[in-house]
C-alpha cells in the first residue's frame, strides 16, 4: 500500500519558537494533503487542506498565520507551528490521497510538546 | 461541513465474538465514500474498510463487514471472530467527491477485546 512518512515523530520546544513538521508521500503523488490535530482520546480535527502549488484551505477557527502550510511539490507538504505556545501541544497527523484514488493514507503523527 | 456521528464512545467484546459499531452521517450529497479507520495505541491510522455510496452491495474485508443503509444514512461496522489485536479506537469517516475531497471523521468508538 501507499506510504506516507511524517517527521519528526515527536518534538519538544520552548514557548515562542517555531516548529516544522514534514509530510511526504513516498511512492505516489498527492496533489492534496490534509493536516489534522488530535487531542487525547478525541477524534481527528481537520485543520487545513494543503494544495500543491496554491494556498492551503483552512478550516474555520484555524489561524492561518499560526499554522503555516506549504505544499511545494507533489510529494511534500509542511506544517509550521509559528511562535508555539503550550496550548499548541497536541498530536498532529498528516494524510495524503493519491491522485485518482479515494483512499486516504496517514503519516504516523507528530507529538508536539511546548514547554 | 458534513457531520459524522458515532454514538458509542466505548464498547467491549469477548474474544472470538462478534461486535457491531454504529455510525450515522448527514449529507446532501449523492455520491461519496464512507470509511472505517482503526487507530491502535501506536496512533497510526489504518484503513479497515471502505464503501462507495453508489454501490448497494455491502463491502466486506475478511472479518470486517459493513451494513450500509443509504436512505437512513447509516454505516455500521461488524467485526466477526474478534481478536485481541482488534483493540483500538475506530473512526467512521465520510469523504465527499466534490469539492476538495475532504475527509470528516466521527468522534470515535474505543473497542476493547477481552480475552
Amino acid at each position: 500500500g501507499a506510504v506516507v512518512s511524517q517527521h519528526p515523530s515527536w518534538v519538544i520546544c520552548k514557548s515562542g519558537t517555531s516548529v516544522k513538521i514534514e509530510c511526504r508521500s513516498l511512492d505516489f503523488q498527492a496533489t492534496t494533503m490534509f493536516w489534522y490535530r488530535q487531542f487525547p482520546k478525541q477524534s481527528l480535527m481537520l485543520m487545513a487542506t494543503s494544495n500543491e502549488g496554491s494556498k492551503a484551505t483552512y478550516e474555520q477557527g484555524v489561524e492561518k498565520d499560526k499554522f503555516l502550510i506549504n505544499h511545494a511539490s507533489l510529494t511534500l507538504s509542511t506544517l509550521t507551528v509559528t511562535s508555539a505556545h503550550p496550548e499548541d501541544s497536541s498530536f498532529y497527523i498528516c494524510s495524503a490521497r493519491p491522485d485518482n484514488n479515494e483512499k486516504l493514507f496517514f503519516g504516523s503523527g507528530t507529538q508536539l510538546s511546548v514547554l | 461541513a458534513q457531520t459524522v456521528t458515532q454514538s458509542q464512545p466505548e464498547m467491549s467484546v469477548q474474544e472470538a465474538e462478534t461486535v457491531t459499531l454504529s455510525c450515522t452521517y448527514d449529507t446532501s450529497e449523492n455520491n461519496y465514500y464512507l470509511f472505517w479507520y482503526k487507530q491502535p495505541p501506536s496512533r497510526q491510522m489504518i484503513l479497515v474498510i471502505r464503501q462507495e455510496a453508489y454501490k448497494q452491495q455491502n463491502a466486506t474485508e475478511n472479518r470486517f463487514s459493513v451494513n450500509f443503509q443509504k436512505a437512513a444514512k447509516s454505516f455500521s461496522l461488524k467485526i466477526s471472530d474478534s481478536q485481541l489485536g482488534d483493540t483500538a479506537m475506530y473512526f467512521c469517516a465520510f469523504m465527499n467527491l466534490n469539492p476538495g475531497n475532504q475527509f470528516y471523521f466521527g468522534t470515535g468508538t474505543s473497542l476493547t477485546v477481552i480475552p
